[in-house]
């Protein structure tokens, strides 16, 4: 079955740097590839997803871009501000299970002022 | 759009009482929802699935008795915790589809049961 690896567990980075977190998937079959924020007590929050058929997607100050060859993908978050503080979980889903997400393991974002 | 209501957000009852959590999509209609549970600083654990009008579909390990869920309309999914044991207090949380790939999620709800 599908595997999600996501790294940094945990990832620090000075307000107004810019973050990345990566993921790697097992299932080629995989097409749909969603990020979502969780803030604590929360449940999650989708910001921002992307299609088997994009290389690349971009939102204000979040892109993810995906690799099918290599079967990975990673969320780019450009002038960190101290609301971007969270967890942001990595997911991978295909069509014919249903669209269930796996997920990765998520990574504790923390902006440092 | 894509609103996500789940209620209650925090519930407290006693053990062997039974607790009723309800997610309802506000602006869409959800052709699939589902159940999860979170335990502390983890992913999101898949309970079932479950299709308007369709008996849920549920993952290995989760007690389809236990967790009952009602799928009762297009904007309506309900998971009742029955007869709640301590083991069961955790942060359960819902996600509607309104087709295909996304999932929108409620706000989560912590059960802690004495």
């Amino acid at each position: 079955g599908e595997n999600v690896e996501q790294h940094p567990s945990t990832l620090s980075v000075q307000e107004g740097d810019s973050a990345v977190i990566k993921c790697t998937y097992s299932d080629s079959a995989s097409n749909y590839f969603p990020w979502y924020k969780q803030e604590l007590g929360k449940g999650p929050q989708l910001i921002i997803d992307i299609r088997s058929n994009v290389g690349e997607k971009k939102d204000q100050r979040i892109a993810v871009t995906l690799n099918k060859t290599a079967k990975h993908f990673s969320l780019h978050i450009t002038e960190t501000q101290p609301e971007d503080s969270a967890v942001y979980f990595c997911a991978a889903s295909r069509k014919d299970s249903n669209y269930q997400l796996i997920w990765g393991a998520g990574t504790k974002l923390i902006i440092k002022p | 759009g894509a609103v996500v209501s789940q209620h209650p957000s925090r519930v407290i009852c006693k053990s062997g009482t039974s607790v009723k959590i309800e997610c309802r999509s506000l602006d869409f209609q959800a052709t699939t929802m589902f159940w999860y549970r979170q335990f502390p600083k983890q992913s999101l654990m898949l309970m079932a699935t479950s299709n308007e009008g369709s008996k849920a579909t549920y993952e290995q390990g989760v007690e389809k008795d236990k967790f009952l869920i009602n799928h009762a309309s297009l904007t309506l999914s309900t998971l009742t915790v029955t007869s709640a044991h301590p083991e069961d207090s955790s942060f359960y949380i819902c996600s509607a589809s309104p087709g295909m790939d996304i999932q929108y999620f409620g706000a989560g709800t912590r059960l802690s049961v004495l």
